[in-house]
Formats: C-alpha cells, sequence, structure tokens
C-alpha cells in the first residue's frame, strides 16, 4: 500500500531563517506530488504541484518554492522566513491528475 | 464570490443524531466532489467521492450532489464522538489533480 511521509511535524523558526520541509511516498511510482497551506478558516491553498522529476508548477507567487530531486521526494523551501510564512504545509499525492488525493500529517510552521 | 463556500460552523450535536454538512459552489465545470475528514493536527483524509448528480452511500456516510442547485451534502448518521473533527468538502474539473478547489471545513463536535 501507498503511505506519505511528512516532517517534521512541527517547526518554530525566526523570521529570516531558512526553510526546507520535506515529503516522501512509498509503494507507489511516479505520482503527482502537490504542497498546500492551510490557513485557519480558509480552507486549502494549493502552493505547487509536480508531474515529475524537476516538472514544478507554482500556483501562488510567494516567498517559497519547491523541489523534486527524486520521483517520489517533494520538497518545500524558503530562504528567508517570514511571519506570514506561518501555517499548517500539507504535502499530498495522487497517482493522476485525475484521480483523488491523499495528504501527510502537515508540518505546523511558526515564524517568530 | 468564493468559488466554493462551506459553513465553518462549529456545529454541536449530540450523539446518535443525524448530521448534514453542506456546500455550495459557482463554477458549473466541477464534475467530481470530495469530503475529507481532518482530525486536530493531523492531514485530511478522504471519506468520499462522487462524480456529477446523485448519491453515494459508505456505511454511516452518504454523499449527495445536486448540480442543477450547485449545492452537495454529507450526510452522518449515528454519529459518535469519535466523528469529532472538521469536515473539507472539495471539488475538481478532475478528481483531486491541479485544480481542486477546497472548501474552509466546518468544524463537527459530537458530545456523549
Amino acid at each position: 500500500s501507498q503511505t506519505i511521509h511528512q516532517w517534521p511535524a512541527t517547526l518554530v523558526q525566526p523570521v529570516g531563517s531558512p526553510l526546507s520541509l520535506e515529503c516522501t511516498v512509498e509503494g507507489t511510482s511516479n505520482p503527482n506530488l502537490y504542497w498546500y497551506r492551510q490557513a485557519a478558516g480558509r480552507g486549502l491553498q494549493l502552493l505547487f504541484y509536480s508531474i515529475g522529476i524537476d516538472q514544478i508548477s507554482s500556483e501562488v507567487p510567494q516567498n517559497l518554492s519547491a523541489s523534486r530531486p527524486q520521483d517520489r521526494q517533494f520538497i518545500l523551501s524558503s530562504k528567508k522566513l517570514l511571519l506570514s510564512d506561518s501555517g499548517f504545509y500539507l504535502c499530498a499525492w495522487s497517482q493522476f491528475s485525475n484521480t483523488e488525493a491523499f495528504f501527510g500529517q502537515g508540518t505546523r510552521l511558526t515564524v517568530v | 464570490q468564493k468559488e466554493v463556500e462551506q459553513d465553518p460552523g462549529p456545529l454541536s450535536v449530540p450523539e446518535g443524531a443525524i448530521v448534514s454538512l453542506n456546500c455550495t459552489y459557482s463554477n458549473s465545470a466541477f464534475q467530481y466532489f470530495m469530503w475529507y475528514r481532518q482530525y486536530s493536527r493531523k492531514g485530511p483524509e478522504l471519506l468520499m467521492y462522487t462524480y456529477s448528480s446523485g448519491n453515494k452511500e459508505d456505511g454511516r456516510f452518504t454523499a449527495q450532489v445536486d448540480k442543477s442547485s450547485k449545492y452537495i451534502s454529507l450526510f452522518i448518521r449515528d454519529s459518535q464522538p469519535s466523528d469529532s473533527a472538521t469536515y473539507l468538502c472539495a471539488m475538481s474539473q478532475n478528481t483531486g489533480g491541479f485544480k481542486t478547489i477546497f472548501g474552509a471545513g466546518t468544524r463537527l463536535f459530537v458530545k456523549a
């Protein structure tokens, strides 16, 4: 069966520090991968999606970037965090663009 | 106007009650409709997905889609305290995929 791992679960970082969140998927190959941010009362906002290695599409211009160095690895990064980057970040995968998505457990990021 | 509207609640019901959760949407091109359940500090998990109009039942859960009214519902029968969670509706022109739009989520509390 397929599983998705996302870490860390919680993170507190100072303003201006870098960020690296990692997500890996097991049990499948060539998945579509996604990074979402969830703000309280505002639903899930799609940040990035990837259909293959080094193929990243950005949905919202912002202080974040994503990379996919391996087929089942998706990384969310920032060079300098802002207070507004605080939130709950979720990685997800789907087998194809027209199949349902499955989510990781999320990372609670607090920028102080 | 948001593409997907969902009452954030909270909705509080006694154990054993029938729960009705709803979303409205504005994009008539949506064809696939999903419900996710999210426990506190966890990632969303897929509960139900339906295509076009009609009903789908899975145990105590029934998903209903009325495309003519642009209205979807999730019914929970014999609600349990373990059903206490946030329920997010989601919809897309393809299931999952890049352009899935999520509702803000409804917080449900089932009291023992």
